[in-house]
């Protein structure tokens, strides 16, 4: 099945830095890979998503960019605010399905003031 | 607004208690899940359906059964529930059966087995 990998698992930075984080997927078939963002005692939320077909992908100040040769994702945010800080998750779905994803083990992104 | 709900949201229970969790969308929506979040652990599917009366396993399924009686409606059972069955359930749910659908999460119930 699938696998995959995040890092890295814990990141802080300065208000007003960027913040990358990296995953990495196994399953070749894979075409539909999301980032969930979950704050402290809520519900992860979808904040981008990209497909197979596309390489980067831009909302304001989050990006991501997709490398379908070398399975790899990243998430990257710029000019970080405190209201950044969260756990964010990378996914993928698994051979392609139309139901299950895969999710990575999560980053805590601490945006220090 | 897509609205999933969980009808607990803390439980304590006893090792070998039956314990039901509940979930319920109000979006119409086909594809229902559940999930298990642990730190360091991520999020980790446990059972999905995809119709009613329909489930299929997910990656860690076992202690674990599902009920979608209804469109709307998908329950967790532990038959016998167990201490490292502690943990943090997220329900959720996606419109349709095509590839790359949003997943809605529910607020999440928190389990404890003592």
């Amino acid at each position: 099945g699938e696998n995959v990998e995040q890092h890295p698992s814990t990141l802080s930075v300065q208000e007003g830095d960027s913040a990358v984080i990296k995953c990495t997927y196994s399953d070749s078939a894979s075409n539909y890979f999301p980032w969930y963002k979950q704050e402290l005692g809520k519900r992860p939320q979808l904040i981008i998503d990209i497909r197979s077909n596309v390489g980067e992908k831009k909302d304001q100040r989050i990006a991501v960019t997709l490398n379908k040769t070398a399975k790899h994702f990243s998430l990257h945010i710029t000019e970080t605010q405190p209201e950044d800080s969260a756990v964010y998750f990378c996914a993928a779905n698994s051979g392609g399905s139309n139901y299950k994803l895969t999710f990575g083990k999560g980053t805590l992104l601490t945006v220090n003031p | 607004d897509v609205k999933v709900t969980q009808s607990s949201r803390y439980l304590v229970k006893r090792t070998g208690e039956k314990v039901f969790l509940e979930c319920v969308q109000d979006m119409d929506h086909e594809n229902m899940f559940w999930y298990r979040q642990d730190p360091g652990l991520g999020l980790r599917l446990i059972y999905f359906s995809y119709d009613v009366k329909m489930k299929e396993k997910g990656d860690i399924p076992e202690g674990y059964s599902v009920s979608r009686e209804k469109k709307e409606r998908f329950s967790l059972i532990l038959e016998s529930a167990s201490t490292n069955q502690t943990s943090m359930y997220l329900c959720a749910s996606s419109l349709t059966a095509s590839s790359g659908n949003t997943i809605y999460f529910g607020e999440g119930s928190w389990l404890t087995v003592v």
